[in-house]
């Protein structure tokens, strides 16, 4: 049963414009979600979180959006740069202790020059 | 210094062979992981320990012995692999409880390749 799902395998977008990755889950029991980028051969790197009490955290050019009552949340990168090219996993977890992470199976982002 | 080290960064093994991987951290966390990552597949979930006790095994079989000597270092004891373990081993720390609600995360290491032969 995959409770944290990332239906868009990959992405291409243009230097400069938006990127728009989008992460659905299932179990309503999740308040805390996070968003990692992972290039190849190196372990995924922390990018941004939000709680559930929150719809929006911003942090520089990334802002992730949480829309409970969808079940949905999304990674905006403004403006895209090749750097960003990476791996992207939306992970989510429950309660307190934030022991156990959940994560989705990843978008592929790419940034075109 | 938010620095998580894993050695080595690449391990061949073969079916009969006994290896560990290694994992360091000097942030104070006192919660490390193993995670198991397979190719375009996201982390799974191994072996939480939790001061330095083991509160989650995610029911893996027991040719992986993780132990946790300290609150810097976890470690996993590898015995007679598969090769349907071959694959990516990451290891990460956090801060228990409470941290969640301060913004904090977990935090990745590099990871050591495996394939067993």
């Amino acid at each position: 049963d995959q409770q944290v799902k990332q239906n868009s395998p990959s992405l291409s977008v243009q230097e400069g414009r938006i990127s728009i990755l989008n992460c659905d889950y299932t179990n309503s029991m999740f308040d805390y979600f996070l968003w990692y980028k992972k290039y190849p051969a190196e372990g995924p790197t922390f990018l941004i979180s939000i709680s559930s009490i929150k719809d929006k955290n911003e942090d520089g050019r990334f802002t992730v959006f949480l829309n409970k009552s969808a079940k949905h949340l999304s990674l905006h990168i403004v403006p895209s740069q090749p750097g960003d090219s990476a791996v992207y996993f939306c992970a989510a977890s429950v309660g307190t202790s934030g022991s156990r992470l959940t994560f989705g199976e990843g978008t592929q982002l790419t940034v075109n020059p | 210094d938010t620095e998580v080290t894993q050695t080595p960064k690449h391990l061949v093994m073969g079916m009969t062979n006994k290896k560990s991987l290694k994992c360091e951290q000097h942030m104070g966390h006192r919660a490390m992981y193993w995670y198991k990552q397979k190719a375009k597949k996201p982390p799974e979930l191994m072996f939480v320990y939790s001061y330095e006790k083991l509160s989650i095994n995610e029911s893996v079989p027991s040719r992986f012995s993780p132990e946790c000597p300290n609150s810097s270092l976890l470690n996993l004891h590898l015995h007679a692999l598969q090769p349907e373990d071959s694959a990516l081993y990451l290891c990460a720390s956090s801060q228990v409880g409470a941290g969640w609600r301060k913004g904090e995360t977990q935090y990745f290491g590099p990871g050591t390749r495996l394939l067993v032969l």
